[in-house]
């Protein structure tokens, strides 16, 4: 079975630094989709970028940027230029075609003014 | 803006009572989903809706409903529902399931459910 494994529950950084969220997943599948999501206090579950698995370039979003290290079945999450509206929770999430998204357990990320 | 509008965003219910959570998207998607989320925790999902069919429901308790009355709406109607079942529950939609892509799915902001 797919596991996703978030080792951060909680992360702090000082505004306008960079942060890197670590996440693992564990799959015998070669073709996936590994997402980053973001849920602040507003509740909403935002997307905040997809990498497909068969793409060896990391996807990037502006000040977001992914680490895809697909023999280490590693995803980590870049976030530079922190800015106080980047605190939230942040799950990692695995889907496989056809089947259902699995999701971390989360990281807290807390931004210091 | 959300472009999944749920309703109502919060609801308080006694354990005999009878309500519905209601969703609703106009992106064209084709895939609707209902997720159960406690919190500090990631959403569990509960059922999905693939072309307004139900395609998964991932052991669910009877008292929870759902309903896919067209490919705009998702509801989910409660009855008798346990002290446990308080929650946050979203409502999430894709373009499609088993296309070939990963389709992100597009949340909306929740219906905060209290049971008392």
């Amino acid at each position: 079975a797919q596991t996703v494994t978030q080792s951060q529950p909680e992360m702090s950084v000082q505004e306008a630094e960079t942060v890197t969220l670590s996440c693992t997943y564990d799959t015998s599948e070669s073709d996936y989709y590994l997402f980053w999501y973001k849920q602040p206090p507003s509740r909403q579950m935002i997307l905040v970028i997809r990498q497909e698995a068969y793409k060896q370039q990391n996807a990037t979003e502006n000040r977001f940027s992914v680490n895809f290290q697909k023999a280490a079945k590693s995803f980590s999450l870049k976030i530079s230029d922190s800015q106080l509206g980047d605190a939230a929770m942040y799950f990692c999430a695995y889907n496989k075609r056809d089947d259902k998204i699995i999701f971390g357990k989360g990281t807290r990320l807390h931004i210091l003014p | 803006d959300t472009e999944v509008t749920q309703t109502p965003k919060h609801l308080v219910m006694g354990m005999t009572n009878k309500k519905s959570l209601k969703c609703e998207q106009h992106m064209g998607h084709r895939a609707m989903y209902w997720y159960k989320q406690k919190a500090k925790k990631p959403p569990e999902l509960m059922f999905v809706y693939s072309y307004e069919k139900l395609s998964i429901n991932e052991s669910v308790p009877s008292r929870f409903s759902p309903e896919c009355p067209n490919s705009s709406l998702l509801n989910l109607h409660l009855h008798a529902l346990q002290p446990e079942d308080s929650a946050l529950y979203l409502c999430a939609s894709s373009q499609d399931r088993g296309t070939g892509v990963g389709q992100p799915q597009h949340f909306g902001d929740g219906t905060r459910l209290s049971i008392l």
